[in-house]
């Protein structure tokens, strides 16, 4: 057990609806990672937030988004679902401001967009 | 061409066997990330690299920046360690980070 907890753990619905994913980092923590594994595209990281603030962003799509709250956890809103977004998502989180850190991942969240 | 690249894709090896995977990439990077892979699903951050080499207990983590290239060493492999193995490689673009990811290499150890 990494510390990192996530819910749900599985999400189905329909295209063109709007979802949330949630992070809880381990304990003392600071920095949020979220990532996204496809089948066709692998894992792609996604977006960091450390200690409230967005520090680092990769291939996040505009209909994506996300925050990191005063109590540390983070959410992943992904909005205007498409067939494509079906996928695990992972949130990972770390001590330190640098991506360069050793993360702690969660169990993911797996969404069906149906 | 992908920026980072992972060899072999699949791996089966003997309980005991030596394992060896490798990880090039194309970018310039400022550390690169081994990650393991359990088949249900879950992530486990193995090493964090910029320089030489790192072991942790029967793994083995080098890398040679000016070949862009890493590997990862098993000794003495075990049924548990059947995975899948992915390396990150973590590229600066601005003033910020970005991670990109090899496709995996999955492993799988008989016994």
């Amino acid at each position: 057990d990494s510390g990192v907890t996530q819910t749900p753990k599985h999400l189905i619905t329909a295209t063109g609806q709007r979802v949330t994913l949630r992070c809880s980092p381990r304990s003392g923590d600071l920095s949020v990672y979220w990532y996204q594994q496809s089948l066709d595209q692998g894992l792609q990281f996604l977006i960091q937030y450390y200690n409230g603030e967005e520090r680092a962003k990769g291939n996040i799509l505009e209909r994506f988004s996300a925050q990191q709250f005063p109590d540390l956890h983070s959410e992943l809103n992904l909005s205007s679902l498409e067939l494509g977004d079906s996928a695990l998502y992972f949130c990972a989180s770390s001590l330190l401001t640098s991506i360069t850190g050793t993360q702690y991942f969660g169990p993911g969240t797996r969404l069906t967009v149906l | 061409k992908n920026e980072v690249e992972q060899s072999p894709q699949n791996l089966t090896a003997q309980e005991g066997e030596f394992i060896t995977i490798n990880c090039s990439y194309s970018v310039g990077i400022s550390a690169l990330h081994w990650l393991q892979q359990h088949p249900g699903g879950g992530i486990v951050s193995l090493f964090m690299l910029s320089s030489g080499k790192k072991k942790h207990g029967r793994l083995i983590a080098t890398i040679n920046i000016q070949e862009k290239h890493s590997s990862l060493h098993i000794t003495a492999s075990h049924p548990r360690d059947s995975a899948v193995y992915i390396c990150a490689v973590l590229y600066y673009g601005g003033s910020q980070g970005n991670l990109i990811f090899g496709k995996g290499t999955k492993l799988s150890v008989k016994p």
